[in-house]
């Protein structure tokens, strides 16, 4: 069965703190995504990677950088995290271009007080 | 600017209560629309791709429609195990022919035994 594993179920950092949220998939998916989910606002894109050590950015990349050294692995770091970055994060991957489903993990809750 | 509107925010329905969610999308070249399910504190699993007007899909007691501006997930004698939220994403062609996939913000669908 396919898998996305996301690090961290429930993160609490403190404000200023750098954090990693880590994603490893097992399909030997090329695309990879984070996205942040918020009450009201729903899922909306922040990095995106169509192979190893390519990334681009994606609606909301502000205050986020990503790292994929591997194929099975994508990495969200977030350099000085902010109150505002409270949030769901969720990481996806996929075969081939936008038209194809996505697979999600189970979210990582991150509070940063 | 590509949207997607789902109606509506919330829905109660008494188990075995049909019902539709509505899905509707602007969009610059249709490559294809998603229907998601998504627990609570879960991430959201895929359920449907439509390519094009007039298709349909059916999974259990959730079939899915789409016209050239909207979708439809018709669930047919619901069960309480149907209770989650019901997440529609578009993909299309945004200027300069990348493609983007854009989410609504979703129904959450209440199934009361």
């Amino acid at each position: 069965d396919v898998k996305v594993t996301q690090s961290s179920r429930y993160l609490v950092k403190r404000t200023g703190e750098k954090v990693f949220l880590e994603c490893v998939q097992d399909m030997d998916h090329e695309n990879m995504f984070w996205y942040r989910q918020d009450p009201g606002l729903g899922l909306r894109l922040i990095y995106f990677s169509y192979d190893v050590k390519m990334k681009e950015k994606g609606d909301i990349p502000e205050g986020y950088s990503v790292s994929r050294e591997k194929k099975e692995r994508f990495s969200l770091i977030l350099e000085s995290a902010s109150t505002n970055q409270t949030s769901m994060y969720l990481c996806a991957s996929s075969t081939g271009g936008t038209n194809e489903k996505l697979f999600f993990g189970s979210g990582t809750q991150l509070s940063v007080l | 600017e590509d949207q997607v509107t789902q109606s509506p925010e919330a829905l109660r329905l008494q188990e075995g209560e049909s019902s539709s969610l509505n899905c509707s999308y602007t969009v610059s070249g249709l490559r294809g629309l998603f229907w998601y399910r998504q627990d609570p504190g879960k991430g959201p699993e895929f359920l449907f791709t439509l390519y094009s007007a007039g298709e349909e899909k059916e999974k259990e007691r959730l079939k899915a429609t789409l016209t050239k501006k909207e979708s439809f997930l018709h669930i047919t004698a619901p069960k309480p195990e149907d209770s989650a939220t019901y997440l529609c994403a578009v993909s299309g062609m945004v200027l300069g022919g990348s493609e983007k996939l854009v989410f609504g913000k979703g129904t959450k669908l209440t199934v009361n035994p």
